[in-house]
């Protein structure tokens, strides 16, 4: 079966580190991808993790473990733009389609 | 350089009517894949389109069906609308091999 796990919502204060996580179990994988989605708009790339190990871009970073069906997003120096919600997503190694877990929704706060 | 183009933007349909979108992808893409995404859900693939043929499908019935053109955009259809058809529909294209996907804004279609 196909399943991605990621917290329904988070709460984190401006200035501050937050770190998203994300659980996968696929049927194949061929690399775990990360967006941003505001309310009503389309979700936007964040990333990209094929091999295990740490991506760094900017303030935002996303590491992966594909032993372990885990990847995290990391966002330093939160501004409240960054509040939205951000999906973690699966490409199926057989089909090239993207499994996308119901994202976690992220709330800046003061 | 335009991204993806998707109209309408918004649409109000009845039960057991018909819709159309459509799909212009990115420059340089050539496949197209259609998602549906419900009210605090994360996007769920219906399917996808290369060089005019679905080339895979998820789990959605046959009312739900597609086509693409010689120049790459693409067109999703829904036949006898539900009320849970209502959703925001997006479509995303990349470039076959590589590894890039880019999303439109979507269509909210609302069903009453």
């Amino acid at each position: 079966g196909q399943n991605i796990d990621q917290p329904t919502e988070m709460t984190a204060t401006e200035g501050a580190i937050v770190q998203i996580n994300c659980t996968y179990q696929t049927s194949g994988f061929n690399g775990l991808f990360w967006y941003q989605q505001h309310a009503g708009e389309a979700p936007t790339f964040l990333s990209y993790n094929v091999l295990d190990g740490l991506e760094e871009k900017g303030r935002f970073s996303s590491f992966l473990s594909r032993s372990k069906g885990y990847s995290y997003l990391l966002l330093k120096e939160l501004q409240m733009k960054d509040s939205a919600s951000y999906l973690c997503a699966v490409r199926d190694g057989a089909t090239n389609k993207l499994i996308f877990g119901t994202g976690t929704l992220l709330a800046v706060q003061p | 350089d335009a991204g993806v183009t998707q109209s309408p933007t918004h649409l109000i349909k009845t039960r057991g009517q018909q819709v159309t979108l459509r799909c212009s992808p990115k420059s340089g893409h050539d496949t197209v894949s259609w998602y549906q995404q419900a009210l605090g859900q994360g996007p769920q693939f219906i399917f996808q389109y290369y060089e005019e043929e679905e080339r895979q499908r998820g789990n959605f019935p046959d009312r739900f069906s597609g086509h693409q053109f010689p120049n790459y955009s693409s067109e999703l259809n829904v036949n006898a609308l539900l009320l849970g058809d209502s959703a925001l529909y997006l479509c995303a294209s990349s470039l076959t091999g590589g590894y890039g996907y880019t999303f439109g804004s979507g269509t909210r279609l609302t069903v009453v």
